[in-house]
């Protein structure tokens, strides 16, 4: 069976602790998302990555294919990160995601 | 950038209400979901189109019902609204190509009462 398994499920930090979020999924999964969901709704995709590593500003993201692990920092953090991170695998024979469950963020000022 | 609306952001309806939740893309996506979102359960999907007419179940279907007329239109319809459906609907689009990395709408809160 196809899994994504994300950890942990919530998460307080101080400011300008950094953070780390992780992803691990099972074989199948040829590619990894992670979003962000705001308090109200919207999701927004930040990365997607299938090797190595991508940084955007403050949040990097790493997958390692070998262990199928995935995880998402966050530097220097700042409460406007408080949000839900979800981590989502997609497979090249299917355009569906397998979704994780998500980890909530709050960051405290 | 991709745009994706949603007909409502807050909708409250009666038990036994037909509810029509619309979704429009405007990026020429072939595919197009739809989601509802609830605490602790995370994104379950209900419903997927790949392309105008097609349709395919996802995990949760029951006491829902979808239409894809136009490529860039996709409808979610609950036949008679139930309480249980009170819920965060979400939908998405995404190309079939390209990871299928999905773009979303602003998600609707129905409330069924």
């Amino acid at each position: 069976k196809n899994e994504v398994e994300q950890s942990p499920q919530n998460l307080t930090a101080q400011e300008g602790e950094f953070i780390t979020i992780n992803c691990s999924y099972s074989v199948g999964i040829s590619a990894l998302h992670w979003l962000q969901q705001h308090p109200g709704g919207g999701i927004v995709s930040l990365f997607m990555l299938s090797s190595g590593k991508k940084k955007h500003g403050r949040l990097i993201a790493t997958i390692n294919i070998q262990e199928k692990h995935s995880s998402l920092h966050i530097t220097a953090s700042h409460p406007r990160d408080s949000a839900v991170y979800i981590c989502a695998g997609s497979m090249d024979s299917n355009y569906q995601l397998i979704w994780g469950a998500g980890t909530k963020l709050i960051i405290k000022p | 950038d991709v745009k994706v609306t949603q007909s409502s952001r807050y909708l409250v309806k009666r038990t036994g209400e037909k509810v029509f939740l619309e979704c429009v893309q405007d990026m020429d996506h072939e595919n197009m979901f739809w989601y509802r979102q609830d605490p602790g359960l995370g994104l379950r999907l209900i419903y997927f189109s790949y392309d105008v007419k097609m349709k395919e179940k996802g995990d949760i279907p029951e006491g829902y019902s979808v239409s894809r007329e136009k490529k860039e239109r996709f409808s979610l319809i609950l036949e008679s609204a139930s309480t249980n459906q009170t819920s965060m609907y979400l939908c998405a689009s995404s190309w079939t190509e390209l990871s299928y990395e999905q773009y979303f709408g602003p998600g609707t809160r129905l409330t069924v009462t």
